[in-house]
């Protein structure tokens, strides 16, 4: 089964407008990454969260990691068309160095 | 640097036919993995390698071989092709210090058996 799940599977908002994604896991980690994948391109990393972190910035993008509640929020504040992709979730787990990834969430940035 | 690189970009393979889909890295990255990914499935782990000579399976390994004899090359071998093994397969690599792994993606091979 699969380490992360994201929430929304889909979103559509306004350019200009916050996109926040959301993904839980179900073990431990050493942290937990996030990934970009525009359509049919490979996949582009974001950002890492280690496990002993809270929360890390990178430019627009925002990301908080609460390891209690195994789970995690991606938010790209301002958001444009080229931020139309899916986005994935990534954990590396503790016990046995896999990176496991989620579903992932279509964003579609409405004009 | 190269980076990942995948061959083939696109292959065809009939029912029952062998292959093997090639991965090499350029970055001495210890870490290597292949996923492939479907339509609502997101990326799923096939195998992974900590370092040459080591390999160890992920979420969905059977039908597929790999071996790691160098730190640069991963290759993925499909012993005998399902249509069920249609996907588009992804090669990454990432330097193996602990708990820093950003992985660095190939551009993937789309296999479609028929």
């Amino acid at each position: 089964s699969q380490q992360g799940e994201e929430d929304p599977q889909a979103l559509s908002i306004q350019e200009g407008e916050n996109a926040t994604m959301n993904c839980s896991y179900k073990t431990s980690i050493n942290n937990l990454q996030w990934y970009r994948q525009n359509s049919g391109r490979g996949l582009v990393h974001l950002i890492l969260i280690r496990s002993n972190e809270r929360e890390k910035h990178s430019g627009r993008l925002r990301v908080t990691l609460d390891t209690s509640k195994k789970s995690s929020s991606l938010l790209i504040t301002a958001s444009r068309a080229a931020d139309t992709a899916s986005y994935f979730c990534a954990t590396a787990r503790l016990r046995d160095d896999k990176i496991i990834f989620g579903k992932g969430t279509r964003l579609h940035i409405l004009p | 640097n190269a980076g990942v690189t995948q061959t083939p970009k696109f292959q065809v393979l009939k029912t029952g036919q062998s292959m093997t889909l090639q991965c090499a890295q350029d970055m001495n990255h210890e870490y290597m993995s292949w996923y492939r990914q479907d339509p609502g499935m997101g990326l799923r782990l096939i195998h992974y390698s900590v370092g040459a000579g080591i390999t160890d399976q992920g979420e969905v390994p059977n039908g597929y071989n790999v071996s790691r004899s160098t730190t640069e090359d991963f290759p993925l071998r499909l012993l005998s092709a399902a249509p069920s093994q249609t996907s588009v397969y992804f090669c990454a690599s990432s330097e193996d210090r602990g708990d820093y792994n950003e992985q660095f993606f190939g551009p993937g091979t789309r296999l479609t058996v028929l």
